[in-house]
């Protein structure tokens, strides 16, 4: 069974940081691309940013590009978003998803709050 | 950028009847090395996470029932529920996947 669940939301004042991490399992990690996909309150599905299966290949969205960071690590089945700068604009549910194009399963998410 | 438009916001469709959501993207995404479509259409109910339903445009992926059909190549796009059940009360979004960035389309809610 595909199991993708993703930890590290909460509060955040803005300009500060926050590392999100999605763990897997019944599926081969290694050979997947990656995604984050963010959902701000009663609003659609935004694409963040993927990642390829060795890290090597990375893109983003515009609007988190140098201020957030995606990686992973093959060896413990994870992935990570590091990020900086946060605004209030970046308040969403962060869902982590297996593959790239397209993402084809979601985790059930974990909320960033950004607020002073 | 690609944009993606969908249409109508929301609709409201009998038990039993077929509901029709269409999707318009800015640019083609039909890729004529593979002559595929970068088009994928996603559900979501209230809730609950994304689930993947169409990709390809047309092909549906494992475990969705068949009353649900996409259609379309190039610009223009169609997801069909042939028969509308309960269960596929939902927000449903079409999102490109042919160029970083990826886009999503701004759903449209079906509603009973």
């Amino acid at each position: 069974e595909v199991q993708v669940v993703e930890s590290g939301g909460g509060l955040v004042q803005p300009g500060g940081s926050l590392r999100l991490s999605c763990a897997v399992s019944g599926f081969t990690f290694g050979s997947s691309w990656m995604s984050w996909v963010r959902q701000a309150p009663g609003k659609g599905l935004e694409w963040v940013a993927n990642i390829n299966q060795d890290g090597g290949e990375k893109h983003y969205v515009d609007s988190v590009r140098g201020r957030f960071t995606i990686s992973r690590d093959n060896a413990v089945h994870s992935m990570f978003l590091q990020m900086n700068s946060l605004r209030a604009d970046d308040t969403a549910v962060y869902y982590c998803a297996r593959g790239g194009w397209p993402p084809d399963f979601w985790g059930q998410g974990t909320l960033v709050t950004v607020s002073s | 950028d690609i944009v993606m438009t969908q249409s109508p916001d929301s609709l409201a469709v009998s038990l039993g009847e077929r509901a029709t959501i269409n999707c318009k993207s800015s640019q083609s995404v039909l890729s004529t090395s593979n002559n595929k479509n970068y088009l994928a259409w996603s559900q979501q109910k209230p809730g609950q996470p994304p689930k993947l339903l169409i990709y390809w445009a047309s092909t549906r992926a494992s475990g969705v029932p068949d009353r649900f059909s996409g259609s379309g190549s190039g610009t223009d796009f169609t997801l069909t529920i042939s028969s509308l059940q309960a269960e596929d009360v939902a927000v449903y979004y079409c999102h490109q996947y042919y160029s970083a960035p990826l886009i999503f389309g701004g759903g449209t809610k079906v509603e009973i």
